[in-house]
C-alpha cells in the first residue's frame, strides 16, 4: 500500500485481556516505530526497530507490553493482561532513510473497560 | 517538569488571520526539530523539519528555531479553515531517533 497500514483501527478489551496490534510498514522503510497517544497528549515513544532488531525498547512502559518484528516488515504491538491505563492510541511510523522523515498510521484506538 | 512544553489552547482565529505556535524545551541537545500537523482521528503528518537555528518557510508556513532560549515557533500565514487540526512540535538529540513530542495546540480556524 502506499502509507503506513495498522489494524485493527479500533479495539475495545476487557480488563485483563491481551491484545494485539499490527502494523503493516511503508515498502522498503527499514526503520519502525511504535508511539503511544493518550487522550490530549502529544504522542510517547515506545519502542524502535530497525530491520528485525529492536534497538529501542526504553518506552515500553513495563514487562505486559512487547513488540515484535520478525521478519523486517510487519510489526506485532502485544499488550498483556490490559488496564485501563492502556487506553490510548498506538500509533505505528516508519522512516524514510535519506531524509529521515516519520510516516504515521492512522493509529489503533484501544479502549479497556 | 517536562521536556517539552506546548500550550494546548484550544486556539481560535478568523480565517486569513496570521498563526502562531509555539513551544519551549529544557534539553539543550535537541538539534532536530519539527512541526507535525494533525487531524482528527489521524495519525501526524510532518509539517516543517529544522536542524539546528534559523528560519525555514515553506509556502504560508515559516518554522523559527531559537537554540539560545530554547525556543521553536510555527507562523501559519492567511490560515485556512482547511488548516484546523492539532498542531505538534517535536524535537530529537541528535544520534537518536526517538522524537519527543509537545502536547499539541488545537487550532479552529472559522471561515
Amino acid at each position: 500500500g502506499a502509507g503506513v497500514s495498522q489494524s485493527p483501527r479500533y479495539k475495545v478489551a476487557k480488563r485483563g485481556q491481551d491484545v494485539a496490534l499490527r502494523c503493516d510498514p511503508i515498502s522498503g522503510h527499514v526503520s519502525l516505530f511504535w508511539y503511544q497517544q493518550a487522550l490530549g497528549q502529544g504522542p510517547e515513544f515506545l519502542t524502535y526497530f530497525q530491520n528485525e532488531a529492536q534497538l529501542d525498547k526504553s518506552g515500553l512502559p513495563s514487562d505486559r507490553f512487547f513488540a515484535e518484528r520478525p521478519e523486517g516488515s510487519v510489526s506485532t504491538l502485544k499488550i498483556q493482561r490490559t488496564q485501563q491505563e492502556d487506553s490510548a492510541v498506538y500509533l505505528c511510523a516508519t522512516q524514510r532513510l535519506n531524509t529521515g522523515e516519520l510516516f504515521f498510521g492512522e493509529g489503533s484506538r484501544l479502549t479497556v473497560l | 517538569q517536562k521536556e517539552v512544553e506546548q500550550d494546548p489552547g484550544p486556539l481560535s482565529v478568523p480565517e486569513g488571520a496570521i498563526v502562531s505556535l509555539n513551544c519551549t524545551y529544557s534539553n539543550s541537545a535537541f538539534q532536530y526539530f519539527m512541526w507535525y500537523r494533525q487531524y482528527s482521528r489521524k495519525g501526524p503528518e510532518l509539517l516543517m523539519y529544522t536542524y539546528s537555528s534559523g528560519n525555514k518557510e515553506d509556502g504560508r508556513f515559516t518554522a523559527q528555531v531559537d537554540k539560545s532560549s530554547k525556543y521553536i515557533s510555527l507562523f501559519i500565514r492567511d490560515s485556512q479553515p482547511s488548516d484546523s487540526a492539532t498542531y505538534l512540535c517535536a524535537m530529537r538529540r541528535g544520534g537518536s531517533e526517538k522524537l519527543v513530542f509537545g502536547k499539541g495546540t488545537k487550532l479552529t480556524v472559522n471561515p
